[in-house]
């Protein structure tokens, strides 16, 4: 069964500083990945996905995602933090059930980021 | 990405009371929405899947007489909590999920009082 793990409920970070959010899937067919940041109070909004073709794969406000079919893992990069990335962010995989594309979550990852 | 939005974005309700959440896809038409609850500080847990036109089918443990939901059209999907309680308070949130990507609203607050 097709399951997520994002390491590390929360994350801290300088404002400047590398972002590296970590996460981890189980799938028995090749995967869909996605992560989604949510602000407080608020839906979840798409910041990046895989499907097919390059690995590397560059989102939104500078985020960028890596998927190593070896290591089984989809990692949440961004080069420079800014206040404003603080946030929930949540890596998903997709899985094929019922008839339906459906999404499972990781527990996410709360991402702080300090002056 | 399809815009999809929820009304209301907060409520607040006795219990006992039912609680219809609407959710809208503005640009696109959507034969699958899927319905999330997300209780605080936790991920998200899908509830059903709903489809336009036939029955919504829900994921184990959820109450389908307690959490009835109606996709009438294209671009419209109601939640409604029949009978809410306390312990149904949480974050509502649903998605347009027609392709390979799912878009989410804004979500709804309930709080049963």
């Amino acid at each position: 069964a097709q399951s997520v793990t994002q390491l590390g409920s929360h994350v801290s970070v300088s404002e400047g500083a590398l972002v590296l959010l970590r996460c981890n899937y189980s799938s028995s067919v090749p995967p869909y990945l996605f992560w989604y940041v949510q602000y407080p109070n608020q839906g979840l909004q798409l910041l990046l996905k895989y499907t097919t073709g390059a690995t590397l794969v560059k989102g939104i406000n500078g985020f960028e995602a890596e998927f190593k079919k070896s290591e089984t893992s989809f990692h949440l990069t961004k080069p420079s933090a800014h206040m404003s990335d603080a946030a929930e962010y949540f890596c998903a995989v997709t899985v094929f059930s019922g008839g339906y594309n459906k999404l499972i979550f990781g527990a996410g990852t709360r991402l702080a980021v300090h002056p | 990405g399809a815009v999809v939005s929820q009304h209301p974005s907060r409520v607040i309700c006795k219990s006992g009371t039912s609680v219809k959440i609407e959710c809208r896809s503005l640009d696109f038409q959507a034969t699958t929405m899927f319905w999330y609850r997300q209780f605080p500080k936790q991920s998200l847990m899908l509830m059903a899947t709903s489809n336009e036109g036939s029955k919504a089918t829900y994921e184990q443990g959820v109450e389908k007489d307690k959490f009835l939901i109606n996709h009438a059209s294209l671009t419209l999907s109601t939640l409604t909590v029949t009978s809410a309680h306390p312990e149904d308070s949480s974050f509502y949130i649903c998605s347009e999920g027609g392709t390979d990507t799912q878009y989410f609203g804004p979500g709804t607050r309930l709080t049963v009082l």
